[in-house]
């Protein structure tokens, strides 16, 4: 039972890069979001899908776009990066968009960017 | 808009110590009070819930009470131990916000021997 796993743990790029992170969930959520946690600011929402085929931009969503593949699969994309993306973020889900239910996070990646 | 405000970290305790957390909100609306543990190398987890005033969430010997005359969501627990050390975050979702949560600035807890 993996849960949400996202791909990869360790990333370094330089700046202008491209790249996409990935995330899955097994669990057949209907709600995945993606968070950047930065020392001493918590937690900020960068996008998130209430459900299949939706997206919508959270807290902190310039510089960033999303795509909600199928169900189990919300990925993120760096176009251009920035050493201001240089952050640690983490994919969750949820079983539905209602705000009881627990999100689930993946252990995160780590992006640097020089 | 949503806000939460957390004690200043790291925290350190010694193991049987007891601990409290101390955490407030400001929401629109009758926000859901969450905390959320992040064990090292690790992401979040939900630790406990309460979804109205008075309610008390707890699990693995913390509580915190929903204090909507407070605004306040503290985490408690009476006697620390040495695999409590992590990081622990206050959050809340407020009517109509989803599942889209507002997170502290996390506090650190260290527990020695």
């Amino acid at each position: 039972n993996a849960g949400v796993t996202q791909t990869p743990k360790f990333q370094v790029l330089k700046t202008g890069q491209s790249m996409t992170l990935q995330c899955a969930q097994d669990m057949n959520h209907n709600s995945m979001y993606w968070y950047r946690q930065d020392p001493g600011m918590g937690l900020r929402l960068i996008y998130y899908s209430a459900s299949e085929g939706t997206t919508d931009k959270g807290e902190v969503p310039n510089g960033y776009n999303v795509s909600r593949l199928n169900k189990r699969e919300f990925s993120l994309r760096l176009e251009s990066a920035a050493p201001s993306q240089t952050s640690v973020y983490f994919c969750a889900s949820s079983e539905q968009g209602a705000p009881n239910s627990p999100l689930h996070f993946g252990n995160g990646t780590r992006l640097t960017v020089t | 808009g949503n806000s939460v405000t957390q004690m200043e970290g790291p925290v350190t305790l010694s193991e049987e110590a007891f601990l409290t957390i101390n955490c407030t909100y400001t929401a629109t609306g009758y926000p859901s009070l969450f905390w959320y543990v992040q064990y090292p190398g690790e992401g979040l987890q939900l630790l406990l819930k309460a979804t109205k005033a008075d309610d008390k969430g707890s699990n693995k010997g913390f509580e915190a009470t929903y204090r909507k005359e407070t605004t306040s969501f503290h985490l408690e627990k009476g006697s620390v131990q040495v695999s409590d050390s992590a990081v622990y975050f206050c959050a809340l979702t407020s009517t109509g916000t989803a599942s889209k949560l507002t997170f502290g600035t996390g506090t650190r807890l260290q527990v020695t021997l």
